[in-house]
């Protein structure tokens, strides 16, 4: 079935540091999945921070970038400098579609941003 | 603006006992509806998803069910509770267009005692 592997929490980064959260997956029903970066902030639910879905092509939000490299099937998230409102726990996660349209999701990165 | 409601925000149960969770969606005709469960420390899976009214599919067997009775809610039930039922409940949409993105609810946060 389908994988995904994301950076091991918890993770610790000074304020204005820049940041990277790594994710690799395994998608067996699709060549090219949808990928997706989900975050939930400290009391509220799971939102979308970004999708992509072409190979080869860069989705951003919030100053976060993640680039979708089928050679490598990563999908890693960065940020240039984070603030400190930026801690969360990202998920990244992928869609193969069918009828089911089931998001695999990794286990989550919990960041927490030092000031 | 289209808006997803779960109920109960958290619950506390006993083992052997009944549960209803529910969830809302409001502002968008004929979603496509996903349940998914997050037990502690656990990966977010899916359990069930329905693409219209009365028709839900299973897929993972966790001796829970689903239902759809009206286009914009979705049950998730069991006649017996498990202590391995404990964990995170989040009701999603979609819409098949939109690159199969989903949005998913607040989350309902069961503990079985």
């Amino acid at each position: 079935g389908d994988s995904v592997t994301q950076t091991e929490g918890p993770v610790t980064v000074s304020e204005s540091e820049s940041l990277i959260i790594n994710c690799t997956y395994s998608a067996t029903s699709i060549a090219y999945p949808n990928l997706f970066w989900y975050v939930r902030y400290p009391g509220e639910g799971l939102q979308l921070l970004l999708k992509v879905i072409t190979a080869g092509q860069k989705g951003s939000s919030r100053g976060f970038e993640a680039t979708y490299n089928k050679e490598t099937t990563s999908f890693h998230l960065q940020k240039a400098s984070v603030q400190e409102s930026d801690s969360a726990v990202y998920y990244c996660a992928l869609n193969s579609g069918g009828s089911n349209a089931k998001l695999t999701f990794g286990k989550g990165t919990k960041l927490s941003v030092k000031s | 603006a289209q808006t997803i409601h779960q109920w109960p925000v958290a619950e506390i149960k006993a083992v052997g006992s009944p549960l209803s969770l529910g969830c809302t969606i409001k502002g968008k005709s004929s979603p496509n509806l996903y349940w998914y469960w997050q037990a502690t420390g656990g990966t977010l899976q899916q359990l069930f998803y329905s693409i219209t009214v009365g028709q839900v599919e299973s897929v993972v067997q966790l001796n829970l069910s689903a239902s759809r009775p009206k286009d914009d809610q979705f049950i998730l039930s069991t006649e017996k509770l498990l202590l391995s039922h404990s964990g995170f409940y989040l009701c999603a949409w979609s819409l098949m267009d939109w690159g199969y993105e989903q949005y998913f609810g607040p989350g309902t946060r069961l503990t079985v005692l």
